[in-house]
């Protein structure tokens, strides 16, 4: 089993619609949890970090449930610009290093 | 603005060749990483280093190298480069503690023929 796994979608939605993405991970000792953007031949870049109170960054909102080990990522009123490939990321173990889904596609359509 | 920049955008280096891709960093970061994406696997780590001439092995340390040798600059070394190690690879760099955030380069796009 991967230690994070993530629907490699596309997600295909029209402009302004609700779409969310769930996220699942292993190690039940996982400490950092993090939903990261990536366009189209670009790097990854921070998109906001989880925490175990969920949190909310004006369109986007984040839940961490501990309990099923899953991590989900809701957007709201969807933008033609949303539409990239997002990262589900994880900090297993004690350390520096983070372990990456393997992303989930959205595509906004007008 | 925070700046992690590659040696190189693309690559295109033959079988067996030693390859360097360098990546340095002007945020004055401990951490620094060296990532291979590749379609339905994700981002994958090679190799890690938290200060000068330290490192640790990432998930798939085979077949490569690191060195580095100042703050700022974090090198991968491909000793022999095979067709398997056709990739997207990414440099970051973080400060220390895995709740900060990486911040990654544009990425080299490496081809062995």
């Amino acid at each position: 089993r991967k230690e994070v796994e993530q629907d490699p979608g596309p997600f295909n939605v029209p402009e302004g619609a609700t779409v969310a993405f769930n996220c699942t991970y292993s190690n039940s000792a996982s400490q950092s949890f993090f939903w990261y953007r990536q366009d189209c031949r670009k790097e990854p870049k921070l998109l906001m970090s989880v925490y175990s109170s969920g949190n909310e960054d004006g369109r986007f909102t984040a839940q961490l449930n501990r309990a099923s080990q899953y991590i989900s990522l809701l957007i709201r009123d969807s933008k033609l610009s949303d539409s990239a490939t997002y990262l589900c990321v994880v900090n297993p173990r004690a350390g520096n290093m983070l372990t990456f889904g393997g992303g989930t596609r959205l595509m906004v359509k007008p | 603005d925070v700046k992690v920049t590659q040696s190189s955008r693309y690559l295109v280096k033959r079988t067996g060749e030693k390859v360097f891709l360098e990546c340095v960093q002007d945020m004055d970061h401990e951490n620094m990483f060296w990532y291979r994406q590749d379609p339905g696997l994700g981002l994958r780590l090679i190799y890690f280093s938290y200060d000068v001439k330290m490192k640790e092995k990432g998930d798939i340390p085979e077949g490569y190298s690191v060195s580095r040798e100042k703050k700022e600059r974090f090198s991968l070394i491909l000793e022999s480069a095979s067709t398997n190690q056709t990739s997207m690879y990414l440099c970051a760099s973080s400060i220390p503690g895995p709740q900060y955030e990486q911040y990654f380069g544009p990425g080299t796009r490496l081809t062995v023929t």
